[in-house]
């Protein structure tokens, strides 16, 4: 079956960076873009960028282009999301999500999630 | 954000519909609407994409649908298990590339 599994929970000091990983299985990794998006606690979903797994082209919000670094492993079927700087509001669950559609340039939905990587920021 | 009523409430059995307004730069102006289901500590769940189209396994009890630049989600037949919060994103021309709205808190009483 369809499944992302991500690297488990964090917690890093104001100005430090954080890598997070989601490894793919169950489809073929390079013809779906990868998603992320962050869920600050108690608050909504907030898209952060996308990568596509064939190119290892990214595209990142505008609100994260300096400090957001998106990556792939073709071999072990594996992306990879850097985030730089980290703040106390950075403190959110970090989500991995498969696009439904392929490596197009919209925006098709995202039809399979990874359990969500915490991270908190404190000093 | 694309803007949704913070919360809604109906009783089972009933139809509830959830708005989400944007503008001709996102809901209006493409056909690229999705709305996701999310339960306490889990993760979302494609219910929409494309304005009006369910992925398979959802239930036909969810229902999409636009006029304009608001988006709307439909339940009909109000069960127990439906509740949860319900966000509706879209693409959208500007640099953010992709846009949610803050969620609403479906309670069905």
């Amino acid at each position: 079956q369809v499944q992302l599994v991500q690297s488990g929970a964090e917690v890093k000091k104001p100005g430090a960076s954080v890598k997070v990983s989601c490894k793919a299985s169950g489809y073929t990794f390079s013809d779906y873009f990868m998603h992320w998006v962050r869920q600050a606690p108690g608050q909504g979903l907030e898209w952060m960028g996308r990568i596509n797994p064939k190119t290892g082209g990214t595209y990142t919000a505008q609100k994260f282009q300096d400090r957001v670094t998106m990556t792939r492993d073709t071999s072990i079927t594996t992306v990879y999301m850097e985030l730089s700087s980290l703040a106390s509001d950075d403190t959110a669950v970090y989500y991995c999500a498969k696009d439904r559609a392929g490596n197009y340039y919209y925006y098709y939905g995202m039809d399979v999630w990874g359990q969500g990587t915490t991270v908190t920021v404190s000093s | 954000a694309l803007t949704q009523p913070a919360s809604v409430s109906g009783s089972p059995g009933q139809s509830i519909t959830i708005s989400c307004s944007g503008s001709t730069n996102d809901v209006g102006g493409y056909n690229y609407v999705s709305w996701y289901q999310q339960n306490p500590g889990k993760a979302p769940k494609l219910l929409i994409h494309d304005v009006t189209k369910r992925p398979a396994g959802v239930s036909d009890r969810f229902s999409g649908a636009r006029s304009g630049n608001t988006a709307s989600l439909t339940i009909s037949g109000l069960q127990a298990e439906d509740e949860a919060d319900y966000y509706c994103s879209s693409y959208t021309n500007n640099d953010t590339h992709v846009v949610f709205g803050k969620g609403t808190r479906l309670t069905v009483l």
